[in-house]
């Protein structure tokens, strides 16, 4: 299993554009979410997903979109990206909402937005 | 308001000795505490968790301590060792929030040879 996979490691924007991270799970997992981790704030929890079709919103959802298709993929949007959002974010799974204690981290994805 | 909170942002320590990384805790609605470690450019991973209803949980080198009276956890790392070092994050779930993980802002383990 690959486990969560996350594109691109890195990226940058100019204010005001758009893009979408990518993350992708193989462990047929119906709970999926995105943080962001930024330094002395710990990771807050952007969106999340209890599984295809249902979606909510964290801590900080403001500037985010998501969506969830598929039980595999949980793509998070950036309409108009703001330096604000320069971030590390991490996408992470688990078995359901009733385990989502424990939950399995992709690698991240660097944001710079200049 | 942050529900989940850990004041230490580093802490070193000696090769062989203990490490105490500590968290404290608003909301007694949380059922279960957990942390988390990340090493730098990687994801974090689980380590260990403790039920609301326990006061202790240990596996291996690591033991994790609950006081609900205190609102308060610990975890305890005996020996320590220098592939221990890291940034540890103190988490807690309820689950009637939806299943969302509370984090604390991290504590940088440095454990020194």
């Amino acid at each position: 299993n690959a486990g969560v996979t996350q594109t691109p490691k890195f990226q940058v924007l100019k204010t005001g554009q758009s893009m979408t991270l990518q993350c992708a799970q193989d462990m047929n997992h119906e709970y999926m979410s995105w943080y962001r981790q930024d330094p002395g704030m710990g990771l807050r929890l952007i969106h999340y997903s209890v599984g295809a079709g249902i979606t909510d919103q964290g801590e900080v959802p403001n500037g985010y979109n998501v969506s969830r298709s598929t039980t595999e993929d949980f793509p998070l949007r950036l309409l108009s990206a703001a330096p604000s959002q320069t971030s590390v974010y991490f996408c992470a799974s688990s078995y359901s909402s009733w385990s989502s204690y424990e939950q399995y981290f992709g690698p991240g994805t660097r944001l710079t937005v200049t | 308001d942050q529900q989940v909170k850990q004041n230490s942002p580093s802490l070193s320590v000696q090769e062989g000795r203990i490490s105490i990384l500590n968290c404290d805790y608003t909301n007694s609605m949380f059922d279960y505490f957990l942390w988390y470690k990340k090493y730098p450019a990687e994801g974090p991973t689980f380590l260990i968790s403790i039920s609301s209803i326990k006061d202790k949980n240990e596996d291996g080198r690591f033991t994790v301590f609950l006081n609900k009276s205190a609102k308060h956890l610990s975890l305890h790392i005996v020996p320590s060792q220098p592939g221990d070092s890291a940034v540890y994050f103190c988490a807690a779930w309820a689950y009637n929030q939806g299943g969302k993980l509370i984090f604390g802002q991290g504590t940088e383990l440095s454990v020194k040879p």
